[in-house]
């Protein structure tokens, strides 16, 4: 069974400051993405990554993959209190069956003024 | 463009009674996903269909829980009985199936309380 596990479960950090936020596994994935939950809503996607040692940059996030595929990291830049959710990282198995995902426990991030 | 519908929004219930989630997949996308959200066990999948077809449903709690896609813009979650322990939100996502790294879209969840 292949698993993601993310750390930190929770973060809670002023504005401005910098976090990471990281998605480990024992398997490796054909592609791995991140997504960000509001309160009430459902994920949505951010990013995702296919090709290990890929960096991918949006806005004050950088997004990274594993050379060996097996973790990725986000990375928040100045945090502001709107970055504030729960942010998912979710792979997608070698033998992927249909487009099936799994995702990590997630990381409840809260960003104070 | 409407994005993943999913009714009711809230749903409350008394242990026992049958429960019905409906979902519309985004039109034109081929496979569709169930998902329930709890703070203790996070996003788990329960069962997906690519083109209407069941493919996984290893996800699926308990006998108590049925999903059925009789057409490509419209698929059903039942709980029949359902226990308080079914409490959670229940997603509905959908994606064009095209390769390993589809995007899923997901609907805005039921909130259901089993009392």
């Amino acid at each position: 069974t292949q698993l993601l596990e993310q750390s930190p479960q929770f973060l809670s950090i002023q504005e401005g400051e910098n976090l990471t936020v990281y998605c480990n596994s024992s398997s490796v994935f054909s592609s791995l993405q991140w997504y960000r939950q509001e309160p009430g809503e459902g994920p949505v996607l951010l990013v995702t990554v296919v090709t290990g040692g890929e960096v991918k940059k949006l806005k004050r996030l950088t997004f990274q993959f594993g050379d060996a595929r097996k973790d990725s990291s986000l990375h928040i830049t100045a945090a502001q209190p709107g970055d504030t959710g729960l942010y998912l990282c979710a792979g997608g198995p070698r033998n992927n069956q249909g487009g099936k995902l799994i995702f990590g426990q997630g990381t409840e991030l809260s960003v104070k003024p | 463009d409407a994005g993943v519908i999913q009714s009711p929004r809230h749903e409350v219930t008394e242990m026992g009674q049958e429960v019905t989630l409906r979902c519309k997949p985004i039109s034109g996308h081929n496979s569709l996903f169930w998902y329930r959200q709890t703070m203790m066990r996070g996003l788990e999948l329960l069962i997906y269909f690519n083109n209407n077809v069941p493919i996984d449903d290893s996800g699926m709690p308990e006998d108590r829980f049925s999903a059925k896609m009789p057409n490509a813009s419209f698929s059903t979650l039942k709980i029949q009985p359902s226990e308080p322990r079914d409490s959670a939100v229940y997603f509905c996502a959908s994606s064009f199936r095209r390769g390993s790294a589809d995007t899923q879209y997901f609907g805005p969840g039921t909130r259901l309380t089993v009392l």
